[in-house]
């Protein structure tokens, strides 16, 4: 079955700089890619997908890369802030199977 | 709009015991699974159900068992309780099955969650 990690498991920027988390899957059928951002004791909220049919998508200061001959995508936030502090969450889904999601990323933005 | 619900926010059980976790999904959301996550960790896949019927199955032993409801709403049920099933029960819900082969892929939107302790 499908095999998602993520990495790092920690990671901490100052405020303004730029922060990448990378997951890497194992299904090659896998064809859709959310990532969720989950503050303490809230629940998961998705801030961006991308599907297999496209190399890179964003929205604002966030975006979303996807390698599929490595079988990576990746989560780029730019100019971070205080409240992007956070767990993030990368998930993979492929036809017929059911969400698989990575261990998490915990993100400190320092002031 | 509404989003997910779940209820009770909060739950204390003892080794043995049962419980029952409930889940309303966003209106006009068919679909609708359970996560457990345990503290440190993704959220891992229980059920998955749409149209009233189990879609999906994750890796837990049969002590666990659910079912949705005509109003699409859902319930998680746990049976002789373990210590190692203290963790944040999640609800997603979508509208039509994420893992369909008929439809394109679907993001789930989460409930608060469920924080189950057993002592």
């Amino acid at each position: 079955g499908e095999n998602v990690e993520q990495h790092p498991s920690t990671l901490s920027v100052q405020e303004g700089d730029s922060a990448v988390i990378k997951c890497t899957y194992s299904d090659s059928a896998s064809n859709y890619f959310p990532w969720y951002k989950q503050e303490l004791g809230k629940r998961p909220q998705l801030i961006i997908d991308i599907r297999s049919n496209v190399g890179e998508k964003k929205d604002q200061r966030i975006a979303v890369t996807l390698n599929k001959t490595a079988k990576h995508f990746s989560l780029h936030i730019t100019e971070t802030q205080p409240e992007d502090s956070a767990v993030y969450f990368c998930a993979a889904l492929r036809p017929g199977q059911n969400f698989v999601f990575g261990p998490g990323t915990r993100l400190s933005v320092l002031p | 709009d509404a989003g997910v619900t779940q209820s009770p926010t909060h739950l204390i059980k003892t080794r043995g015991q049962h419980v029952t976790l409930r889940c309303s999904p966003i209106s006009g959301h068919k679909s609708v699974s359970w996560y457990q996550q345990v503290l440190g960790q993704g959220p891992q896949f229980i059920f998955q159900y749409y149209e009233k019927e189990e879609r999906g199955r994750g890796n837990f032993p049969d002590r666990f068992s659910a079912r949705q409801f005509p109003n699409y709403s859902s319930e998680l049920n746990v049976n002789a309780l373990l210590l190692g099933d203290s963790a944040l029960y999640l609800c997603a819900s979508s509208p039509f099955p994420g893992q369909s082969l008929f439809y394109p892929p679907q993001p789930q939107h989460f409930g608060d969650g469920t924080r189950l302790s057993i002592l």
